[in-house]
């Protein structure tokens, strides 16, 4: 039973840099079948992709987070890594990372438990 | 405002039949598959359905999903007290290049 477990900060000061990993246990993101991904749920609101990364390290992300995100994996840890530059209150949410299939796409199974980041002075 | 649009709420007794919709374009639903998610208070999303009508283990009969054109439902039968959640309709958007997700409905149960 492949498990996701998100760790980092959960307080952020604006304009610094947001860092959270996912810890993938029960399974390999060296595996090509899956893309592994971040998502986000601002307090109250909808779900928001953020983007993902393949085993081989090439990543997608949302343009509407511009260049602003940086997802990295590391195979010997089996972990992969997000980072989000230059953050404003509107970057508040619950973070949460996920298991994409390859293809097809969407197919989100299984998710982390989420981590709640505050961006706040 | 989210890609894909969904009622913001619904509702309905025990032992009723409810359905939630999902609208969305060409670009998604239109030339993908859709995926149902929910969200029971204070946990992560769940996958509910899959490739538009299929169910993961675990989950009821009770849920179906289906699809048309640019479309899709999820529907409930046998509505219980535990099925309280809120639920979110995705599907990747050729044109983004990304996964999409409507805004949610909050299903409650009277």
């Amino acid at each position: 039973q492949v498990q996701l477990q998100e760790s980092g900060p959960g307080l952020v000061k604006p304009s610094e840099t947001l860092s959270l990993t996912c810890t993938v246990s029960g399974g390999s993101v060296s595996s090509n079948s899956y893309y592994w991904s971040w998502i986000r749920q601002p307090p109250g609101k909808g779900l928001e992709w953020i983007g993902d990364i393949y085993y081989s390290g090439s990543t997608n992300h949302n343009p509407s987070l511009k260049s602003r995100v940086i997802i990295s994996i590391d195979t010997s840890k089996n972990q992969f890594s997000l980072k989000l530059t230059s953050v404003t209150a509107a970057d508040t949410a619950v973070y949460y990372c996920a298991r994409d299939q390859r293809p097809p796409r969407g197919w989100f199974d299984p998710w982390g438990q989420g981590t709640l980041v505050t961006v706040s002075s | 405002q989210s890609v894909l649009t969904q009622p913001p709420s619904a509702s309905g007794t025990p032992g009723q039949r409810i359905t939630i919709s999902c609208s969305g374009s060409s670009s998604n639903i239109g030339s993908n598959f859709v995926y149902w998610y929910q969200q029971l208070p204070g946990t992560a999303p769940k996958l509910l359905m899959y490739k538009n009508n299929q169910r993961p283990s675990g989950v009821p009969d009770r849920f179906s999903g289906s699809k048309s054109g640019t479309s899709a439902s999820l529907a409930i039968s046998g509505l219980r007290s535990e099925d309280e959640a809120d639920y979110y309709c995705a599907a990747w958007d050729d044109s983004l290049r990304g996964p999409v997700f409507g805004g949610g409905t909050i299903l409650t149960v009277l």
